[in-house]
């Protein structure tokens, strides 16, 4: 059953704290994003990566770090520089840099 | 900001009337996609048109791309309750590795 998975679907992060979001994919695609979407907004790109080893930071990169150590997953850690973090975050994969996206299901995140 | 727009930001129609939802975006393009999205969902992968195709059907969906304005049209007829939806469409500019998203329509069909 291929697809693209997020986890959590909810996560509550405290004042000064890390949090980081799963984003695991078994279609075989080299390209990876993260995205943040605010109420009744568009997207917002973070990060992408087009290979293993490698990513670039898209619009809104402060205050958030990823890696990709392995084609399957791409993590995103928001950290405590990231001042408003409250928003929902989509990860989507793809065939190739600037094809057709496939997205997660998406992670709310929410500041206590 | 490469980020296009969609035009309208939300459109309330009766079920069984045709919904067109329009995209403008700034730069060149090799194609452009059309994507839903659900509440509270990931977006979903409609229909993509490239840059020498004028005019492109799938089912109820029909997507228009005027290159010369710069702007592409969605067309959804015979809408239904379950179109009920955020549709956003997506350029990837030529030479991009990535995708530019517009800041969707929210279409509202009622039963």
């Amino acid at each position: 059953d291929g697809g693209i998975t997020q986890s959590p679907k909810y996560l509550f992060r405290k004042e000064g704290q890390n949090v980081t979001l799963s984003c695991e994919q078994n279609l075989n695609h080299d390209a990876m994003y993260w995205y943040r979407q605010d109420p009744g907004q568009g997207l917002r790109l973070i990060y992408y990566s087009q290979i293993v080893n490698d990513f670039q930071k898209g619009d809104i990169a402060e205050g958030y770090s990823v890696s990709r150590e392995k084609k399957e997953s791409f993590p995103l850690t928001v950290t405590s520089a990231q001042k408003n973090p409250t928003a929902f975050y989509l990860c989507a994969s793809s065939p190739r840099p600037g094809g057709t996206q496939y997205f997660g299901p998406g992670t709310r995140l929410l500041v206590l | 900001s490469q980020q296009g727009e969609e035009d309208p930001q939300a459109l309330s129609i009766q079920e069984g009337e045709n919904a067109t939802m329009n995209c403008s975006y700034k730069t060149s393009i090799n194609n452009l996609q059309w994507y839903r999205q659900n509440s509270g969902r990931g977006l979903v992968h409609l229909i993509l048109i490239r840059s020498n195709e004028r005019e492109k059907h799938s089912g109820r969906l029909r997507v228009t791309l005027d290159t010369s304005k710069k702007s592409s049209s969605l067309l959804i007829t015979a809408s239904r309750a379950a179109d009920t939806a955020s549709y956003f469409c997506a350029t990837d500019g030529t030479g991009a590795n990535n995708l530019f998203f517009g800041t969707g329509t929210r279409l509202t069909v009622i039963p």
